[in-house]
């Protein structure tokens, strides 16, 4: 069964703390997205990456930053966390092209406390 | 701007009835791709059906059809013969090329759809 794996459902993190988030993927798709999802706003996109070391900003990188050192992960870093990126994030990869669907991890829902 | 617009934050549908949700967008592209997407209670997005711009005619996965009117940029979900599995939220999402030749997606905010027993 083909797979989008976050690392962790749940967390709990203390303001100013560096925080990973990891989603590994085992489809060898080219794409990897990260997304926050918020109530009322949908999901907006941080970072994404097409091509291993590649990455391009998306709506909102500010406070977030990425790395892509292998095809299968992707890490989201929160270089100094803040209460307003408490969220759920959701992974999301795609092979390369118009028509293809995400396929989504599970998200991690993190608070900033 | 490209926005993706669901107007109806939430509804319900009796189980074994049909429900359309709405969905409209904002794009001067001329070919995309428009994506439903489902979000039950286990946070898994799954993706419910896909439609070519160019095509005129309408996708249909199972009891899930799409109305497609592009003109009026509206791509409207109906799910026919509801059941309490279909309980979920539902985003619309269109792609568009970003750079490096990459697409990305814009999504709406969400319909959460609740099927009454």
């Amino acid at each position: 069964d083909v797979k989008v794996t976050q690392s962790s459902r749940y967390l709990v993190k203390r303001t100013g703390e560096k925080v990973f988030l990891e989603c590994v993927q085992d489809m060898d798709h080219e794409n990897m997205f990260w997304y926050r999802q918020d109530p009322g706003l949908g999901l907006r996109l941080i970072y994404f990456s097409y091509d291993v070391k590649m990455k391009e900003k998306g709506d909102i990188p500010e406070g977030y930053s990425v790395s892509r050192e292998k095809k299968e992960r992707f890490s989201l870093i929160l270089e100094s966390a803040s209460t307003n990126q408490t969220s759920m994030y959701l992974c999301a990869s795609s092979f390369y092209g118009p028509g293809y669907g995400y396929t989504f991890g599970s998200g991690t829902r993190l608070t900033v406390v | 701007a490209q926005t993706v617009t669901q107007s109806q934050p939430e509804m319900s549908v009796q189980e074994a009835e049909t429900v359309t949700l709405s969905c409209t967008y904002d794009t001067s592209e001329s070919d995309y791709y428009l994506f439903w997407y489902k979000q039950p209670p286990s946070r898994q997005m799954i993706l419910v059906i896909r439609q070519e711009a160019y095509k005129q005619q309408n996708a249909t996965e199972n009891r899930f059809s799409v109305n497609f009117q592009k003109a009026a940029k509206s791509f409207s979900l109906k799910i026919s013969d509801s059941q309490l599995g279909d309980a979920a939220m539902y985003f619309c999402a269109y792609n568009i090329l970003f750079t490096s030749g990459t697409y990305k997606y814009i999504f709406g905010t969400g319909t959460r759809l609740k099927v009454l027993a």
